[in-house]
């Protein structure tokens, strides 16, 4: 079966902070991985993905993801978090061979501070 | 305006009775796709379809049903043998392929 696991629920820091959230997930087969975020009010949207070759994707806000293989991990990464980071963020798998499965993990509520 | 429109915001629902949450896009997508929310959960896959006239269960599709009977609506009935109905409900399309899922902003469903 299909499974993703976040690590934190809540996450808190100041403005500048560096962001790292984690995301593992297991699969028998090949998946292809992703991070949504819903920014307050919005909708839930892409923020970047990986299906394969370089290991680390770059995103769009300066967001960035690297995919262990080994470690079944996709952690999500920002150097220096703003205010409008703050958001919930959804780490989500797929199996290659059934893209309609999409599936989320809980979710991470990150709240920047100013 | 293209998008995903999930209607109605809130939902209440009597013991015992089926409920339709309506999910309509304009975007011209073959997959749709309902999940469901739960605090501490994430999103849950309830069911997905690829086409127009079918469509699969994903992990929780007990106590649901759909049709997709044109390309630009997929209704979701929670019917009375869903036993914990409270949620919120997402829909979301995608064209085919691809991995980009375009979300509607919700219906909460609640238990009276």
């Amino acid at each position: 079966a299909q499974s993703v696991s976040q690590h934190n629920h809540h996450v808190i820091l100041s403005e500048a902070a560096s962001l790292e959230l984690g995301c593992n997930y297991s699969y028998g087969g090949t998946v292809n991985l992703f991070w949504y975020v819903q920014y307050p009010g919005q909708h839930l949207q892409l923020l970047l993905k990986y299906f394969s070759g370089d290991p680390l994707v770059k995103g769009i806000k300066g967001f960035e993801a690297e995919f262990i293989k080994s470690k079944f991990s996709f952690n999500l990464r920002k150097p220096s978090v703003q205010w409008s980071d703050t958001a919930e963020y959804f780490c989500a798998t797929r199996p290659t061979d059934s893209w309609g499965k999409l599936q989320f993990g809980a979710g991470t509520q990150v709240v920047v501070t100013p | 305006d293209g998008g995903i429109t999930q209607s109605p915001k809130y939902l209440f629902r009597k013991e015992g009775q089926n409920v339709t949450l309506s999910c309509e896009q304009n975007l011209n997508h073959d997959a749709m796709y309902w999940y469901r929310q739960d605090p501490g959960q994430g999103l849950r896959l309830i069911y997905y379809s690829q086409i127009v006239n079918d469509f699969q269960k994903g992990d929780i599709a007990e106590g649901y049903s759909v049709s997709r009977e044109k390309k630009e609506s997929f209704p979701l009935t929670v019917t009375s043998a869903q036993k914990n109905p409270t949620a919120f409900y997402l829909c979301a399309s995608s064209a085919t392929g691809s991995e980009k899922l375009f979300f509607g902003s919700g219906t909460q469903l609640s238990v009276l």
